[in-house]
């Protein structure tokens, strides 16, 4: 059973690029969030996509912004890149579907670092 | 208001001993949902354990348990035996409303050190 899986690792940008983070979701899974996690501090919601439509968002500009594929997986990209954004990505999926407690279960993150 | 609060930044264990983490939550909603996950220092969060607000009993999973007072709000996490591998982060995070199309709000999560 293939779980979430992120791409990439790690990457290394400069103020006022553009980054794309792709996740795949947990076989079987049809939504998607993505959550952001500054150093020290819980995992922030950034925005969930379901039916490839961002169904809810978080306190995130829109220089923040995303998409589902046909196949559920996801990117998420951010314009502008600000030294503020350096953080830990993660991406977790869901099943909307589910009639007991639609568990998010959680890739293994990308970590940018914005210099 | 913070509505998940963990107010043990750090927690030391011996192995085999059992400890709890604490986790308070605030919300208005009467339908809700409590997850513990564990974040090891590569960065996954690994899930652990979740309580249905309308859940008669506490939730088991293994070494792991859910000590569930709602008249308290409070929703700690017990684990028993302690191992060495459970040196992590530990997070309590909430999800208010029905389930589907639903978010997560997490604390700032508590340290784990177990020493042998």
């Amino acid at each position: 059973d293939a779980g979430v899986t992120q791409s990439p690792t790690h990457l290394i940008k400069t103020r006022g690029q553009q980054v794309t983070l792709r996740c795949s979701p947990k076989s079987g899974h049809d939504t998607v969030s993505w959550y952001q996690q500054a150093l020290g501090q819980g995992p922030q919601f950034i925005f969930q996509y379901y039916e490839e439509e961002e169904r809810q968002r978080g306190n995130f500009p829109d220089r923040f912004s995303g998409h589902q594929f046909p196949n559920y997986s996801s990117e998420l990209n951010v314009n502008a890149l600000l030294l503020g954004d350096s953080a830990l990505y993660l991406c977790a999926s869901s099943l909307v579907a589910s009639t007991s407690t639609d568990t998010q279960y959680f890739g293994p993150g990308t970590r940018l670092t914005v210099l | 208001a913070q509505k998940i609060t963990q107010t043990q930044p750090g927690m030391f264990v011996q192995e085999k001993e059992a400890v709890t983490l604490d986790c308070t939550y605030d919300t208005s909603d009467p339908s809700y949902g409590l997850f513990w996950y564990k974040q090891p220092s590569s960065g996954e969060m690994i899930f652990l354990i979740y309580q249905g607000s309308y859940d008669q009993q506490n939730a088991t999973e293994g070494r792991y348990s859910l000590n569930f007072q709602k008249a308290r709000k409070s929703a700690n996490l017990v684990i028993s035996a302690s191992q060495l591998g459970d040196s992590a982060m530990y997070f309590c995070a909430m999800r208010e409303g029905r389930s589907g199309y639903s978010t997560l709000t997490f604390g700032k999560g508590t340290m784990l050190l177990v020493s042998p």
